[in-house]
This record gives structure tokens, C-alpha cells and sequence, in this order.
């Protein structure tokens, strides 16, 4: 699976939209970018993916560059709740590989 | 509530004593994943079961570490002669397909 890369943290006013960004130069054609987060004290939460369009669903939206080298997960409009470790993985999505690697992930704390 | 359900949430032991965690997946999911999360870092994948079948351990999961799922619904996780190095949070979660993993609260294990 190709290696993400993501700011350790990031800070975003509450009612404004959270932006959180990913780069993964080195993505395979057939390889997908997922979008997870942990809420502290909690198990992670699946969130979004995308293959190359941009995907939006009641959580948030995925922006996905048209080289497919980086990728945005926007969340709308932030709440405290949503104060979290988001994690960006890039994997094949097809079945008998099922193993998820998480990176470190950004930070991201939601500002009243 | 219909999500994965792990068991105890916080376990703590003494050095050279055996533990054992349960993993209550989704009812319908035949695909159950093992996590380990240690303070700071990204969840780590221990091993994966499709139904009662176990098709893949990482190299994290030594000989003390045994996984069962009998009958393809409840899982177990069982660590002989613990050690200091094996406090962190141990993940369940289920799924499905590939990518689209649903978490468990986690069990916490203190080795003391």
C-alpha cells in the first residue's frame, strides 16, 4: 500500500470548515484513498473513500487531485465533536488484502 | 446498540499472568481484524479472520498471541506470560469488504 503523508496537527474554528489534507505521491492506479478517525478513548470511525472522483456523503466530502498525488477531506462545518485523529490510508480495495496501515495521522483540535 | 462490542474496556494484570479479550462483531460481518494501538501511534494489524477462518498474522502477533473465532461469530484474543511491552489498546473490528472497517471501543491492558 502506498505511504500517506499528513500533518501531525491542526487547529479550526468551531462553524468553520476543517480541511484536512493528505499527499500520497506515490498511489497506484487501482489503489483507493480511505479517510478514518479517533475520537479519544475510542475505537476508529470509518469516514470516506474514493477512488478518483470527488465523494461526498453526511460526514464529510473527499477531494481527490486530478493526478491522484494528494487528497482533502473537508468537513463543512466543524463542531467540537468533531476534535479528532484523522487518518488518510491509501489500499487496494479488493478482497484478500484486508489489512489497513494506519499512519500517525493529524491532529486536528476544533476551537470554540 | 448494534456495533462491535469488546470486552472487558480496561484490563489490568501482572507481569507473567494470561489474558483473554472478547470481540462481538456486527452480526452479519464475516470479516473480524485484531488491532493493537500503543500510546501516540496509529493502529497496528494483528491478524484477520473471514468467518472462522484465520487467513492472516502479522509478525507483531508472537507466540504468546492467540486468536480464535469459533464459529465464525465471537472472536477471542489471548495473550500468554504477558509483558510490559504488551500494554496498549487492543482493537476489534469487523466488516463486510475490503476498506470499510467498523471498530470496537477497544480494550485497554495495563501490564503492571
Amino acid at each position: 500500500d502506498a505511504k500517506t503523508t499528513q500533518p501531525p496537527s491542526m487547529d479550526c474554528a468551531e462553524g468553520r470548515a476543517a480541511n484536512l489534507p493528505c499527499n500520497h505521491s506515490t498511489i497506484s492506479g487501482n489503489e483507493y484513498v480511505y479517510w478514518y478517525r479517533q475520537i479519544h478513548s475510542q475505537g476508529p470511525q470509518y469516514i470516506i473513500h474514493g477512488l478518483k472522483n470527488n465523494e461526498t456523503n453526511e460526514m464529510a466530502s473527499l477531494i481527490i487531485t486530478e493526478d491522484r498525488k494528494s487528497s482533502t477531506l473537508i468537513l463543512p462545518h466543524a463542531t467540537l465533536r468533531d476534535t479528532a485523529v484523522y487518518y488518510c490510508i491509501v489500499r487496494v480495495a479488493n478482497f484478500g488484502n484486508e489489512k489497513l496501515t494506519f499512519g500517525t495521522g493529524t491532529r486536528l483540535t476544533i476551537i470554540p | 446498540d448494534t456495533g462491535v462490542s469488546q470486552n472487558p474496556r480496561h484490563k489490568i494484570t501482572k507481569r507473567g499472568q494470561n489474558v483473554t479479550f472478547r470481540c462481538d462483531p456486527i452480526s452479519e460481518h464475516n470479516r473480524l481484524y485484531w488491532y493493537r494501538q500503543t500510546l501516540g501511534q496509529g493502529p497496528e494489524f494483528l491478524t484477520y479472520f473471514q468467518n472462522e477462518a484465520q487467513l492472516e498474522k502479522s509478525r507483531l502477533l508472537s507466540d504468546r498471541f492467540s486468536a480464535e473465532r469459533p464459529k465464525g461469530s465471537f472472536s477471542t484474543l489471548e495473550i500468554q506470560r504477558t509483558e510490559q511491552g504488551d500494554s496498549a489498546m487492543y482493537l476489534c473490528a469487523s466488516s463486510l469488504g475490503p476498506g470499510v472497517l467498523f471498530f470496537g471501543s477497544g480494550t485497554q491492558l495495563s501490564v503492571l
